[in-house]
């Protein structure tokens, strides 16, 4: 059974660093690209970036890029989200996803599995 | 950016009748569109990929039509499980955009 385990709630203030945390487990980790997507409050959903861990290639969001950074550790089977910097505005739940490919006419990306996400606050 | 566009932002039904769902692209997206539903505190869940495909476990009062740039979800009789937000997800070109949400509530 698929299951991505995410590191617990946050709380921080502006200006701190911060490394959540998404464990996968009951599938193949290097070969699957992993998600990060971002729900703030009472918003809908943005995709932030994915990376495939068996080679670290990453691909970020414009909205995303240089804010924060996507890694793994192909070790422990766990893909990591962290910001060098918090602001108020990166308050939200961030959810990991793995992603899934179909060949049909073209090829068919989606997110399938989803952990439960990680809620970070940010307040001074 | 592809631009998604989902209507209506709520929609009231009542328990049993027939609910539609509309999602549109900003540019042509092929058949690279998904569907999830999502429950207040919980995380979305897959309900169709490939614009039509149900995901595993599914029930088939859902179902997904369309391609190139306007889809639709249709939930055939709503049942009281499936009151929530539903989002689609264009995934043809980075960056992978969402729309911003369907709540289905109870009328």
């Amino acid at each position: 059974e698929v299951q991505l385990v995410q590191s617990g709630a946050e709380v921080k203030k502006p200006g701190e660093s911060l490394k959540i945390s998404c464990q996968a487990s009951g599938y193949r980790f290097t070969n699957y690209w992993i998600a990060w997507v971002r729900q703030m409050p009472g918003k809908g959903l943005e995709w932030m970036g994915s990376i495939y861990p068996d080679d670290s290639d990453t691909r970020y969001s414009p909205a995303f890029q240089g804010q924060v950074s996507i890694t793994v550790d192909k070790s422990k089977n766990t893909a990591y989200l962290q910001w060098s910097s918090l602001k108020a505005s990166d308050t939200a739940f961030y959810y990991c996803a793995t992603l899934a490919t179909v060949a049909a006419q073209e090829i068919i990306w989606f997110f399938d599995f989803w952990g439960r996400g990680t809620l970070v606050t940010v307040s001074s | 950016e592809i631009v998604m566009t989902q209507s209506p932002a709520t929609l009231s039904v009542s328990p049993g009748e027939r609910a539609t769902l509309s999602c549109r692209a900003s540019q042509s997206v092929g058949i690279n569109l998904a569907w999830y539903q999502q429950k207040p505190g919980q995380a979305p869940r897959l309900l169709i990929y490939g614009a039509s495909t149900r995901a595993t476990g599914i029930p088939d009062r859902f179902s997904g039509s369309g391609s190139g740039t306007d889809f639709t979800l249709t939930i055939s009789s709503l049942q009281s499980e499936d009151f929530a937000v539903y989002h689609c997800l264009q995934c043809r070109k980075w960056p992978w955009t969402f729309g911003q949400g369907t709540k289905v509530e109870i009328k």
